[in-house]
């Protein structure tokens, strides 16, 4: 069975820094790219960014909203992807989720982890 | 703000046919980018309904279909179920914004 599992959010002040992992399993997590996607409360999806696989140098890729800010990387050893986020504001504020976001059967998306920034 | 454009919200009564569009543009859609659609009930994650326009994943029922044309596409929805009433969105990638892309959220609401 395909499980992703977020941890790692939390409260944190604005111009914080959070660090989110993603957990997998049930698939082989070194051959896919992984991505991140984020909703605020009652406020439609917005992707965050994306790591490709070792076969694709582990390019990145960010939403303009997040670039320079976010990193994302990932531990094929571990089976772990990371969504570092530094400078945090308060429209960060979301659901994070981690998915693979293949356009396929086998998309698969975590259970999302809550991250809030305020004072 | 998003680039893909869903209405709000449509609305139906059971058993009714329903359409939600996602107006798109030449860099997204029109460019040849597949349309995937998710439906994603209130406090969970978006399940993948509809993927490349117009397959459905094992275990998705025929009620939904998805089409594509020019630089837009749409899922309908037919024979509307009470629990069918949720949010569903469209995605694609958009090589302007060299970034994967979601549509605002269309809420179906079952009268």
């Amino acid at each position: 069975e395909v499980q992703l599992v977020e941890s790692g959010g939390g409260l944190v002040q604005p111009g914080g820094s959070l660090k989110l992992s993603c957990a997998a399993s049930g698939f082989t997590f070194s051959g896919s790219s992984m991505h991140w996607v984020r909703q605020a409360s009652g406020i439609g999806l917005e992707w965050v960014g994306r790591i490709g696989s070792k076969a694709d140098r582990y390019a990145t890729t960010y939403a303009a909203s997040v670039k320079g800010r976010f990193t994302i990387s990932r531990d094929d050893s571990k089976n772990t992807a990371y969504l570092q986020m530094s400078s945090l504001k308060a429209e960060d504020t979301a659901v994070y989720y981690c998915t693979r976001l293949s356009g396929t059967p086998s998309d698969h998306w975590g259970q999302g982890t809550l991250v809030t920034v305020s004072s | 703000q998003s680039v893909l454009t869903q209405p709000p919200s449509v609305s139906g009564a059971p058993g009714q046919r329903v359409t939600i569009s996602c107006t798109g543009s030449s860099s997204n859609i029109g460019a040849g980018y597949d349309v995937h659609w998710y439906q994603q009930l209130p406090g969970t994650a978006p399940k993948l309904l509809i993927y490349s326009n117009n397959n459905r994943p094992s275990g998705v029922p025929d009620r939904f279909s998805g089409s594509k044309s020019g630089t837009s596409a749409s899922l309908a929805i037919t024979g509307l179920q009470a629990e069918d009433e949720t949010a569903y969105y469209c995605q694609s990638y958009d090589t302007s914004l060299s970034a994967y892309v979601f549509g605002t959220g269309t809420k179906v609401t079952v009268l």
